[in-house]
């Protein structure tokens, strides 16, 4: 089973700020099939990324997905309010398995 | 637009068997995987097991291989997540979500609290 380690575990950054979220497997992810996931608390998760750089219907281009192989980062270029929330990562490369990150709170500093 | 919405909250004591439902609208039911995700209170998420609604083919995460069982009625868009024997541990925000691989949209989630 591939398991996805997320970094950091919280982020504390002020509204326009740029954040910089990290994915890291413990093998290599095939096809780059990567994924990432907004939560904000009372509500269930939404996909923001998948195939590791397309973003979902509706997503705003200040998210943006890159990397391949075992390293995954989740941009957002400007942080605005509605963003603070937790950020999962998850891979859907293993035929028989899905796997997610433990997740990175992006918390108001 | 694809919906699905999944039954009202639980509560039940250790040892209760009990089946949570997922109802898919807005799409043909059998064309696409339903997958199942637990949330236990304060933590992140987890994948268990996925079903084909066109065959009830299902693969289940080895952490819940055994603990839980998914199947479906395609005659109605339902899929379902049962268990034979709650336990306290079980207590938990459990989604079902659209797809097997990137999964979206996901149902609004059915709390399970499991309590003597």
């Amino acid at each position: 089973e591939i398991v996805l380690t997320q970094s950091p575990g919280t982020l504390s950054l002020s509204p326009g700020e740029r954040a910089t979220l990290s994915c890291r497997a413990s093998q290599s992810v095939s096809s780059s099939y990567l994924a990432w996931y907004q939560q904000k608390p009372g509500q269930a998760p939404r996909l923001l990324i998948y195939g590791a750089s397309s973003r979902a219907t509706g997503i705003p281009d200040r998210f943006s997905g890159s990397g391949s192989g075992t390293d995954f980062t989740l941009t957002i270029s400007r942080l605005e309010p509605e963003d603070f929330a937790v950020y999962y990562c998850q891979q859907y490369g293993s035929s028989f398995s899905l796997t997610f990150g433990g997740g990175t709170k992006v918390e108001i500093k | 637009e694809v919906q699905l919405v999944q039954s009202g909250a639980e509560v039940k004591k250790p040892g209760e068997s009990l089946r949570i439902s997922c109802k898919g609208s807005g799409y043909s039911f059998t064309s696409y995987w339903i997958s199942w995700v637990r949330q236990m209170p304060g933590k992140g998420l987890e994948w268990m097991g996925r079903i084909d609604p066109s065959d009830s083919y299902t693969n289940y995460s080895p952490s819940f291989q055994g603990h839980v069982t998914i199947s479906a009625d395609k005659s109605i868009s339902t899929a379902y997540l049962q268990w034979s024997s709650l336990k306290a541990s079980d207590t938990a925000m459990y989604y079902c979500a659209y797809g097997s691989g990137s999964i979206d949209p996901w149902g609004q989630g059915t709390l399970v609290t499991v309590s003597s």
